[in-house]
């Protein structure tokens, strides 16, 4: 298994949907999860955090599943905004949290 | 006021020629890392100092080599460039090598002709 898989897509969603990506992770004992988010010929940015309980920000919910080594993000009432692609990010552990693993995102086109 | 910054923005440069990108951060993080991002999208560790250290290594040629003059500062110096080195160059920083978010400067955008 890859360290971070994502399903590539593209996703093409009308304005308005609801859109969900998941993302599975190698090693069972990492630490720290997130979704950064990355704009067409921009850097990556954190979009947010990736907690065991979950967590909910505005329109965007992100889950933790450890047992089965998933990351899910929801986006709902998806704006044009929203267009970009959505990276997974999983901080392993031991030496290997030097470094955060990056999946290879997932590109989301809402359409009007 | 720029979190992470990286000059040049853009490099066209012919093969064979030596170049560098220059990265600061005023963030008064600990650990810089260098990212390669290719044109498949893939964005791919290089090198991480952590307070001026060399802490991460990942198998790049040779040709690219890092140096961080202190822990603001963490520059990449590619020497014989050949056309597989185009991509864009992203550097980041972290508050220390176990911190959470990074931040990513602008990218630098390299193409060898």
């Amino acid at each position: 298994r890859k360290e971070v898989e994502q399903d590539p897509g593209p996703f093409n969603v009308p304005e308005g949907a609801t859109v969900a990506f998941n993302c599975t992770y190698s090693n069972s004992a990492s630490q720290s999860f997130f979704w950064y988010r990355q704009d067409c010929r921009k850097e990556p940015k954190l979009l947010m955090s990736v907690y065991s309980s979950g967590n909910e920000d505005g329109r965007f919910t992100a889950q933790l599943n450890r047992a089965s080594q998933y990351i899910s993000l929801l986006i709902r009432d998806s704006k044009l905004s929203d267009s970009a692609t959505y990276l997974c990010v999983v901080n392993p552990p031991g030496a290997g949290s030097y470094q955060l693993t990056f999946g290879k995102g997932t590109k989301l086109s809402v359409i009007p | 006021d720029t979190a992470v910054s990286q000059t040049p923005k853009y490099l066209v440069t012919q093969m064979g020629n030596d170049k560098s990108i220059k990265c600061e951060q005023n963030l008064g993080h600990d650990t810089m890392y260098w990212y390669k991002q290719d044109s498949k999208k893939f964005l791919k560790i290089m090198f991480s100092y952590n307070n001026k250290e060399l802490i991460i290594n990942e198998t790049v040629p040779n040709r690219f080599s890092p140096k961080s003059p202190d822990k603001a500062h963490l520059n990449l110096h590619i020497n014989s460039l050949e056309l597989g080195d185009s991509a864009v160059y992203f550097c980041a920083s972290r508050l220390t090598a176990w911190g959470e978010t990074q931040y990513f400067g602008p990218g630098t955008r390299l193409l060898v002709l």
